[in-house]
């Protein structure tokens, strides 16, 4: 089945870092999403992207949908304690189910 | 901003035992999602709905399970006969169109904690 492997698993960054995380697959998809999960928590919207290649930011996020529609990144400037949390990618491809991808958690050292 | 909602919080039952779990989706919305995750894994589709009825649903959703929307506002998830495995959370998700052709990303709930002992 489709799968979405997101790298890194986990990360510990000091706050003020950048961040970058990264999902691909070997299956295309045609729409990319990032959610962000806190604890006891559901998925939160934080960016979608429907076209190969477009780059949209959302505050300190910026996510790109990767030119050959297998992979996606977030990244996160200048991070602060609250971006705390598991960021899962999802992808949609020929139907209309979300494939979200492994996650990668993010803790911030103040 | 609207939000999707889900009863209850948290649900503890016998294995065996039906359980119900209720969601009201964001009022406008047309289209109706169930998601699973259990404990420290990714979160897995389970259904989709629309126009009161099923458009897709995954390897997990067998008999087992059924899904319905009894009036217009609530949808809910029914699981007869539970497992122990059907531990995890639940996640109801809506949207106003389905991407990726309708730029309608889905939008979750903070989901229900079903716990079978």
């Amino acid at each position: 089945g489709q799968q979405l492997n997101q790298s890194p698993q986990s990360m510990f960054i000091q706050e003020g870092e950048d961040v970058s995380m990264n999902c691909t697959s070997s299956s295309i998809f045609n729409t990319w999403l990032w959610y962000k999960q806190e604890p006891g928590e559901g998925p939160v919207l934080l960016i979608a992207l429907y076209k190969a290649g477009e780059l949209t930011s959302n505050g300190r996020l910026t996510a790109q949908f990767g030119i050959t529609r297998k992979d996606s990144f977030l990244n996160i400037s200048a991070s602060i304690p609250s971006d705390v949390g598991i960021y899962f990618c999802a992808g949609v491809s020929g139907t209309y189910k979300y494939i979200f991808g492994t996650g990668t958690r993010l803790k911030v050292l103040a | 901003e609207p939000e999707v909602t889900q009863t209850p919080s948290h649900q503890v039952t016998q294995m065996g035992q039906e359980v119900i779990l209720r969601c009201v989706p964001i009022s406008n919305h047309l289209y109706f999602y169930w998601y699973r995750q259990i404990l420290g894994q990714k979160v897995e589709f389970l259904v989709s709905f629309y126009n009161n009825e099923i458009s897709e649903k995954s390897e997990i959703f067998d008999d087992q399970f059924s899904v319905e929307r009894p009036d217009g506002s609530n949808f809910t998830l029914k699981i007869r006969s539970t497992k122990l495995e059907d531990s995890a959370m639940y996640f109801c998700a809506s949207s106003h169109g389905q991407d990726p052709y309708s730029n309608q990303p889905q939008h979750f709930g903070d989901g229900t904690r079903l716990s079978i002992l």
